[in-house]
This record gives structure tokens, sequence and C-alpha cells, in this order.
């Protein structure tokens, strides 16, 4: 069964600290893996988009890295603001014939000052 | 921006009652996704459009749930004889370019008393 997993369900941190948030896969066959920032009542907005063949890949303060063997990723946000307050959402899309998008339950950072 | 607008941003029903949501996509894009979201979970996807015909269903989508798109832009979706279980927030989303990205539209928060 394609699942996405992500870790910790939660965090706080305080603002200007560094944190890494984790996303195990399942999905099967791979085609990319996004990870998106969720604020409160709003959509998603994507932050990176990786390929099999991509191992890391940064907007800003977040770097997005990818094992696709062992099928890990993580988000890492450095010098954090409290505008990052927010939910991370890893998404894997499956690509199997059909355009299909596997999302995790994702990771509720709160900053705080 | 993500160039997706949908309305209304919030919706407040009594329970039995049919509502109707709809989704403008700023530009035409082949594909466009509605997904359910509930409190503290990732979306749920429910039904995708490649133009105008609808390629795909979840089982989410009960038989009191119906999705068109009948021009291939626009896409409006119904819910028929409310129930407070469907109290969520109900998102649409395009897909645009070369990286397949998803842009999410603001969502429209749906609540059934």
């Amino acid at each position: 069964k394609n699942q996405v997993e992500q870790s910790p369900q939660s965090l706080i941190i305080l603002e200007g600290k560094n944190c890494t948030l984790q996303c195990n896969y399942t999905v099967s066959p791979f085609s990319n893996l996004r990870w998106y920032k969720q604020d409160t009542g709003r959509g998603p907005v994507s932050l990176t988009i990786m390929t099999f063949s991509e191992n890391t890949k940064s907007n800003g303060r977040y770097t997005a890295t990818l094992d696709a063997d062992t099928k890990q990723s993580s988000l890492h946000i450095t010098a954090s603001q409290l505008s990052d307050s927010a939910s991370y959402i890893c998404v894997v899309s499956d690509y199997s014939g059909t355009y299909k998008y596997i999302f995790g339950t994702g990771t509720r950072l709160k900053v705080l000052a | 921006d993500t160039g997706v607008s949908q309305d209304p941003r919030h919706k407040i029903t009594k329970r039995g009652q049919n509502v109707t949501f709809r989704c403008d996509p700023i530009s035409e894009h082949n594909r466009l996704y509605w997904y359910r979201q509930t409190l503290g979970q990732g979306p749920e996807f429910l039904t995708y459009f490649q133009n105008e015909a609808q390629l795909e269903k979840s089982r989410l989508l009960s038989d009191r749930f119906s999705a068109e798109r009948p021009k291939g832009s626009f896409s409006t979706l119904e819910i028929q004889r409310t129930e407070q279980g469907d109290s969520a927030m109900y998102l649409c989303a395009k897909t645009s370019g070369e990286t397949d990205t998803q842009y999410f539209g603001p969502g429209t928060r749906l609540t059934v008393l």
C-alpha cells in the first residue's frame, strides 16, 4: 500500500533555531517528492520538488533532501522565523499511468519568540 | 497567488442541505483536483479531471458527492444531503508545468450543523 509517513507530528522551537522534519514513504513507482507549507486556513504552497535523481534542493532557508534508496526525505529549516509556523506536508507522486499524489499527515511547526 | 480561486471561502449549512463549491484556475490547465482535509490531517484525494473528463474518483466520494468540469476550465463540487461528517476544508488544485507541480486554491471551509 502506498503510504507517506511524517515525523514528528508536531514541533515547537524558538525563533532563530534550526529544525529538521522527516518523511518516509512506501510509494512505487516513485515519480517525485514535494514539500508543501500550509498556513492555518489556507491551501498548501509548494516549497521544493525532487525527482529520483536529485539528492537535495534548496529554497531560501528551506533545504530538502531525498534518499531514494531508503525512501526517506527531510526538510531542514534554518534560522527559523515566526512566519515559519505552519504545517509542512510531504507529498509523493505515484506515476503508474495516472497522476496520483499521496499526502502525508503533515508536521505542525510552532516557532516561538 | 497560486492562480486558483475558490468560492465561497466559508460555508455554514444545516444537515440535509445541498451545497456547491466552485474552483476557478485562472488559466486553463489540463488537470484539476479536488481534495478534502480535516483538522490535523493531510489532504485526501476525492477526484480529478483531465480537461472536462473526470478520470478518477476516490471511494471517499459517495453518491452524495458530484463534481463537474463542463468546459475544461472551472469546476464545481456539489454535496447533497450534507452530514456533519462532511465538515472539512475542500481544496482544489491545478497542475502546471513540466514539474507537474500542484497549485492549490485557498479552500472552502464547510461546517455542517
